[in-house]
Order: C-alpha cells, then structure tokens, then sequence
C-alpha cells in the first residue's frame, strides 16, 4: 500500500530553534500534501496544505512564517518550525491523497513527529 | 457549531458485542466520509470510506451514510480488545482530488474483555 515517511519520529529542541520535519512519499507522487498539528486529547487541526512547485496554503490563525512549508518535489515535503517556543509543543502528522488508487481512497498519514521545546 | 462532531466518549463496549460511534456534519457540499483509527501516540489509520447513502460493509466494520440528515456511523461488530482507540470521523467536499479533511475530535473507545 501508499506509505508515507515522516522524520524524525520524535525531537526534543531547545526553545527558539528551528526544526523541520520530512514527509516522503515512497511509491506514489503526492502533489499535495497536508501538514495537521494534535495537542493531547485534540483532534487533528489542519495547519496548511502544501502543493509542489507552488506556495502552500496556510490555515487561518497559522503563521506562515513561523511553520514553512517547502513542497520541493513530487515526492518530498518539509514543515520547519522556526523560532520555537514551548506552545508549539505537539504532534505533527503529514498526509497525503494516492490518486493513483483511484479518486475514492482515503488519505494516508505519516507515522508523525512528536516535537517538544523545552 | 462545530463542522464535525462526535461524542467524545469514553465509549465501553463489552468484548464481543457491537460498538457503535456516530458523527454529525454541517456542511451539506460534504462528498466523502472517513473514519479514521487513531491509538496513542500513533497517527490515524483508515478503516472505511464512504461517499453514497446507505450502509458499506468490510469485515466487522459497516458504515452508514445519510446526507439528507448529515448523519454518518460506524458500527464494529464482535467488538475485540485491540478495537480499543480514538475513532475519528472525517469529511471532505470533493469526491477526488485533493481537498483537505475536516476531523470530528474523535470518540474514545474502550473494548472491556
């Protein structure tokens, strides 16, 4: 089946770094990609969508400064926290539709990334 | 009004029994229906699809759909102990292409042995 990749697994940073987390597409082409973010006991938010070779789109009240997307490639984006601060402690799960299985599938996510700032 | 909603539990079903979940939409362009498994600490994995009114069977699993009452389910037959989890519902407005998900806050689950 589609899988999707997501790196690192885990990430514990100090506050006011940057960290990006990968999201790969192993054996199919994602032109998009949807970056979600789920603090304990939440559902998944959608932060933004990422399209290849254009500019993502962006959630309102998600600063596009602070979490930058790159879609470089049909099969690789990136979400990078910059400047990160303790609040943006959470869980960061990409995913990704196979349109290649036909248009009624369901989205397939990446094992997401457990991001703590201290 | 929350775009999708479900009961967010906890839910107890004995083991062997049928866990039924439910969830409601606003939105009446919704074209695609997911329900999502999510156990702790590991991302959502697919377990049915649905997109016409009715009901849609896969092993112990059956959704069902009703658009004209935004209304859609999932009931987990002969419930079993790895059942336990955080169902999530989710929506979509296209049929394909590549529109975003909208997720309920999920319902969790607790299959008692």
């Amino acid at each position: 089946g589609a899988v999707v990749s997501q790196h690192p697994s885990w990430v514990i940073c100090k506050s006011g770094t940057s960290v990006k987390i990968e999201c790969r597409s192993l054996d199919f082409q994602a032109t998009t990609m949807f970056w979600y973010r789920q603090f304990p006991k939440q559902s998944l938010m959608l932060m933004a969508t990422s399209n290849e070779g254009s500019k993502a789109t962006y959630e309102q009240g998600v600063e596009k400064d602070k979490f930058l997307i790159n879609h470089a490639s049909l099969t690789l984006s990136t979400l990078t926290v910059t400047s990160a601060h303790p609040e943006d402690s959470s869980f960061y799960i990409c995913s990704a539709r196979v349109s290649r299985q036909g248009p009624r599938h369901g989205y397939t996510f990446g094992s997401g990334t457990r991001l703590t700032v201290v | 009004q929350k775009e999708v909603e479900q009961n967010s539990g906890p839910l107890s079903v004995p083991e062997g029994a049928i866990a039924s979940l439910n969830c409601t939409y606003s939105d009446r362009g919704s074209q695609s229906f997911f329900w999502y498994r999510q156990y702790s600490g590991k991302s959502p994995e697919l377990i049915m699809s649905i997109y016409s009114n009715g009901d849609k069977e896969d092993g112990r699993f059956t959704a069902q759909l009703n658009k004209a009452s935004q209304y859609v389910s999932l009931l987990i037959r002969d419930s079993q102990p790895s059942d336990s989890a955080t169902y999530l519902c989710a929506v979509s407005r296209a049929n394909f292409g590549n529109e975003k998900l909208t997720f309920g806050t999920g319902t969790r689950l607790t299959i008692i042995p």
